[in-house]
Order: structure tokens, then sequence, then C-alpha cells
């Protein structure tokens, strides 16, 4: 089965650091537009950033530009992202998935883990 | 940035046909999908390119897009279709819907 896992979640005070992984298995991976998409506890879905297959096209929802940084290593089947100067509004599940171009949609997601910032 | 509207929630009785709206300024030309999510759960993709169904969605979904509105419907609703539903499309960015709560009573 094809699956998405995210990891690195967890409580992070106002003004700190956390760096998130989505692990890819049975899927290929390299070949795929990959994206961070993040909901707000009782709100709706926000797309966050997403990058090219070769990583070398990055982009950000304006909220999180200069603070967030969206990576990936083909090799391991991985993305990233790496949240500095985290916000009380950045609490929320952080969702990764893989953009399918043929669907011009969103076609696997992974289970989410929950960034919670607060004092 | 481009926005899509949806009504918050939407009712149906079980058996009958639910129609959850999704606005946006010439949404007809762009490709709109939706997605289905239960709660404590991830989003599942039901609908593609207007009103296309990935595989192992069932035949009672089905969706349209025209001018500025895209409509997801779904025929004989099920107890198991209560959710919230998100509409999305791509315009020089992701753009989603603010979502639409979906109750079968």
């Amino acid at each position: 089965e094809v699956q998405l896992v995210e990891s690195g979640g967890g409580l992070v005070q106002p003004g700190g650091s956390l760096r998130l992984s989505c692990s890819a298995s049975r899927f290929r991976f390299s070949s795929y537009w990959m994206t961070w998409v993040r909901q707000a506890p009782g709100k709706g879905l926000e797309w966050v950033a997403n990058i090219k297959q070769d990583g070398r096209e990055k982009y950000y929802v304006d909220s999180v530009k200069g603070r967030f940084t969206i990576s990936r290593d083909n090799t391991k089947n991985s993305l990233y992202l790496q949240m500095n100067s985290l916000r009380g509004e950045d609490t929320a599940v952080y969702y990764c998935a893989s953009w399918n171009g043929d669907y011009v949609a969103f076609d696997i997601w992974g289970q989410g883990t929950l960034v919670t910032v607060s004092s | 940035s481009y926005e899509l509207t949806q009504p918050p929630s939407v009712s149906v009785s079980p058996g009958q046909t639910a129609s959850i709206t999704c606005s946006g300024d010439k949404l007809g030309d762009k490709y709109v999908c939706w997605y289905q999510q239960k709660p404590g759960q991830s989003p599942v993709l039901v609908i593609y390119q207007n009103n296309k169904r990935p595989s192992g969605i069932p035949e009672r979904f089905s969706g349209s897009n025209s001018g500025n509105t895209a409509t997801l419907t779904i025929s004989g609703t099920q107890a198991m279709d209560e959710a919230d539903y998100y509409c999305q499309a791509w315009d020089s960015s992701v753009a989603f819907g603010g979502g639409t709560k979906l109750t079968v009573l």
C-alpha cells in the first residue's frame, strides 16, 4: 500500500523551531511534486508549501515565507519542513501530500503530525 | 490569492441527494477537486478534474463545474458520507474552500 508517514511534531514555545519529516513508501516519490498542508484545530485546510520533483522550485504561502523551508531527499524518499520563529497561529496538524499532475489534485495524504506552539 | 467559498453546513436525509457548492471567480475555467475528511482522519480525494472519481470512490459521488460555481453531488446519501468536504482549485497557487460540514439526519 502506498503510504506517507509524517513525524516530528510536538509542543514548542513561541519563537522556537521544529523540523517535520514525511517518509514515503511503495511510492515513486521522486516523480511527484510534494506539499505540506496544515489544519488548525477546528479549522479548514491551508496549503503551506510545495516543492518540485528535483527540489529546484519551492513555493510558500505568504504567512510562512522567510520562516519555513521545504526540502526533500529523493534518495531517502523523504520530505521535510523546517519551521523557525514559530507563532501561535502555526499550531495545526501538518499533512504531507503528493500532487498528482494528471489528476490536478492531491491524491495521497499522510496521517498528519500535530504541532502546538505555546508557552 | 484566489478565494473559494463554500457553505459552512449542509443537511440531508438518508437516501436523498446532497449538493455542496464551491464558488470562485471564473471557477469554471479551472479544474476543481473535492476532498472528504472524517473526524480525526486525513482528507481523501473523492472527485478530481471537476467530475472524475478515483478508484474506490462510490458512483454516488459526482461533480460539475461551470461559470463561477462547482458542485459536489452525493446521490442516495448514506450515513457514512457524513463528513467535512473541501473543494480545491489551482490558480497561481493552491486554493482550498473553507469546507462544508455535511450532516446526514
